[in-house]
């Protein structure tokens, strides 16, 4: 049981270039986010799912795209990074569950854009 | 966007010290929640607040949700090296709701 991970945990890539951020989960939540830390704050809510084929702006949506084509997935798309979008990205989970309130989350990925 | 107020932003502490840290919103929020991170990994959860009021513990963590539910606090007793860290407030609104976090404070134990 992995939990919640992200593939890869480092990257750089220089400014104009295109990626996708892997987001998998293995225990069958409904609910998936993406997040961005930046050095000082907190993490900042960019998109989110709450179920397979659906997903909905956060705070810092801009210059991103998401999809969940499968419930365990959830890719989060630079389609032309910028150097503003150098940030920690947190991948988390939640059950739909009543009672459930934690979100899980993976382990990060380190983006640098030069 | 909205950001909670955290504070303090950092803690410099001699180890068995207690510790108490909060978190301010100009918004309600229907749970809060108190996070740990450690270097280099996310965010783990330490203690969830689902009511106006409730006090809730986790071994030598104690935290609070304000009765207006725009505060919360966290309190750790008898500080020990392996409480450094950064502790994050967060408040959600709904179930399905992303997270709102405060900007963190840093606990720096000395020994």
């Amino acid at each position: 049981n992995a939990g919640v991970t992200q593939t890869p945990k480092f990257r750089v890539l220089k400014t104009g270039q295109s990626m996708t951020l892997l987001c998998a989960q293995d225990m069958n939540h409904e609910y998936m986010y993406w997040y961005r830390q930046d050095p000082g704050m907190g993490l900042r809510l960019i998109h989110y799912s709450v179920g397979e084929g659906t997903t909905a702006k956060g705070e810092v949506p801009d210059g991103y795209n998401v999809s969940r084509l499968k419930k365990q997935n959830f890719l989060l798309g630079l389609e032309s990074a910028a150097p503003s979008q150098t940030s920690v990205y947190f991948c988390a989970s939640k059950s739909a569950g009543l009672g459930s309130y934690e979100q899980y989350f993976g382990p990060g990925t380190r983006l640098t854009v030069t | 966007g909205q950001q909670l107020n955290q504070s303090p932003q950092s803690m410099f502490i001699q180890e068995g010290e207690d510790v108490s840290m909060n978190c301010t919103s100009s918004s309600i929020f229907n749970t809060w929640l108190w996070y740990k991170q450690d270097p280099g990994e996310g965010p783990v959860l330490l203690i969830a607040l689902y009511k106006a009021g409730e006090l809730t513990s986790n071994g030598r963590l104690t935290a609070q949700f304000g009765i207006t539910r725009k505060d919360s606090f966290l309190n750790i007793s008898a500080s020990i090296p392996s409480d450094v860290g950064i502790y994050f407030c967060a408040g959600q609104w709904s179930g399905a709701d992303g997270l709102t976090f405060g900007k963190g404070t840093h606990l720096i134990i000395q020994p």
